[in-house]
């Protein structure tokens, strides 16, 4: 099935430093959604985005949905070890459908 | 306020047998969907339940099959397994009225199968 292009698919960094990732479609969606996903557990919504241009932020999380609606990104300033795991972008057309997922990017933290 | 809680947490199945999974949606949240999400990447839209009918569905075979109780708890059932099924299964449930459908995953349940 579909899944949205996640880059990058993995990152080591320094603790302290910031980290930027992006998601791109090939098709527009309404709401771009953020997940941080730990070890043996389900996705935890970290930032929603309802419309074109938005810019959000969450703590030292922040997130923006593309001009286009075919892409978004997310920035997590001075990274702290707790930031370590996977985290998704999700695509959704209208509320209540289903979400398109990316294949995710690995935050490896060094403190 | 106990969120989504899927069980089992593990189990192992052998090739050509059936399965059956369950859900029981966060307190309020009357729509379940299930996603596949194999190992590395992200999670699949395999079908949405809401009173108790299948709303959506994804592209999965119909070996895949679910249902909704009127309390919101769902299963998937999973037949003839095959050994590309083996993954994590997340449920995710969320409130149909309103604006943002904020969906709420579970912890999910590891199948493997052998």
């Amino acid at each position: 099935g579909q899944q949205l292009n996640q880059s990058p698919q993995s990152m080591f960094i320094q603790e302290g430093e910031d980290v930027s990732m992006n998601c791109t479609s090939s098709s527009i969606f309404n709401t771009w959604l953020w997940y941080k996903q730990d070890p043996g557990e389900g996705p935890v919504l970290l930032i929603a985005l309802y419309k074109a241009g938005e810019l959000t932020s969450n703590g030292r999380l922040t997130a923006q949905f593309g001009i286009t609606r075919k892409d978004s990104f997310l920035n997590i300033s001075a990274s702290i070890p707790s930031d370590v795991g996977i985290y998704f972008c999700a695509g959704q057309l209208y509320a209540g459908n289903m979400l398109t997922f990316g294949g995710g990017t690995r935050l490896m933290v060094k403190p | 306020d106990a969120g989504v809680t899927q069980s089992p947490t593990h189990l192992i199945k052998t090739r050509g047998q059936q399965v059956t999974l369950r859900c029981s949606p966060k307190s309020g949240h009357d729509t379940v969907s299930w996603y596949q999400q194999a190992l590395g990447q992200g999670p699949q839209f395999i079908f949405q339940y809401y009173e108790e009918e299948e709303r959506q569905r994804g592209n999965f075979p119909d070996r895949f099959s679910g249902h909704q109780f009127p309390n919101y708890s769902s299963e998937l059932n999973v037949n003839a397994l095959l050994l590309g099924d083996s993954a994590l299964y997340l449920c995710a449930s969320s409130l149909k009225q309103g604006i943002f459908y904020g969906y709420t995953f579970g912890s999910g349940t590891r199948l493997t199968v052998v």
